[in-house]
């Protein structure tokens, strides 16, 4: 009965290639989002994603890109990947400006 | 940007002591939101406060938000080793809108028996 999912839990890859993240909620919300938190533990929205309105963070490179195919699922997509893309990423969701809940976190590592 | 600072970002404490965390803002949030976040997992919701002035307890802890909404404390009571995590506070957007939080830098705690 796992509120907010990730897969996967660790993932480990080289300068270049392409990867996505998946996420799915099982709580009926109809926010979904993703924060990176960094190797000092500072965790910052990159995606917002409501009813099929899309809010981006202005800091993050357009290699990154959410995909939602359905109300319960955003996944994140990230292209030609670069060392400084090494981090936490959590995936939450919220009833619109209610309380949000995180996953436990995709741990990307770029070699 | 609005942006939360978080004091201190680092603190070793022994067990039984007293501690409160500190958190800053520039800006008015509609809201002022309390995670603690273990090792390995993601941040947990302990307490969120709305109103301008609110204190809330929650066993040990208690929080307050600034008359202004523009900042926030966490006061830990006879804090044990259980405590021991990372706090970090978040503001929430006005509007009730689909904005994602804003972040402190996190307050890493050490609680030593």
């Amino acid at each position: 009965d796992t509120a907010v999912s990730q897969t996967p839990k660790y993932l480990v890859t080289q300068m270049g290639n392409d990867k996505s993240i998946k996420c799915e909620q099982n709580l009926g919300h109809d926010t979904m989002y993703w924060y990176k938190q960094d190797s000092k533990k500072f965790l910052k929205i990159m995606f917002s994603y409501n009813n099929k309105e899309l809010i981006i963070n202005e800091t993050v490179p357009n290699r990154f890109s959410p995909k939602s195919p359905d109300k319960a699922h955003l996944n994140l997509h990230i292209n030609s990947l670069e060392l400084g893309d090494s981090a936490v990423y959590f995936c939450a969701s919220s009833q619109v400006g209610k309380r949000q809940y995180f996953g436990p976190g995709t741990r990307l590592t770029v070699t | 940007t609005q942006l939360l600072e978080q004091s201190p970002q680092f603190l070793s404490i022994q067990e039984g002591e007293n501690l409160t965390v500190y958190c800053n803002s520039s800006s008015v949030f509609s809201s002022l939101q309390w995670y603690r976040q273990e090792p390995g997992e993601g941040p947990v919701l302990l307490v969120t406060v709305v109103t301008g002035g609110e204190v809330k307890k929650l066993k040990r802890l208690t929080f307050q938000f600034g008359d202004a909404r523009k900042d926030s404390s966490l006061h830990i009571t006879a804090a044990q080793p259980g405590d021991t995590g990372l706090y970090l506070c978040a503001g929430g957007d006005s509007g009730g809108g689909a904005d994602g939080l804003t972040f402190g830098k996190g307050t890493h705690l050490i609680i030593q028996p």
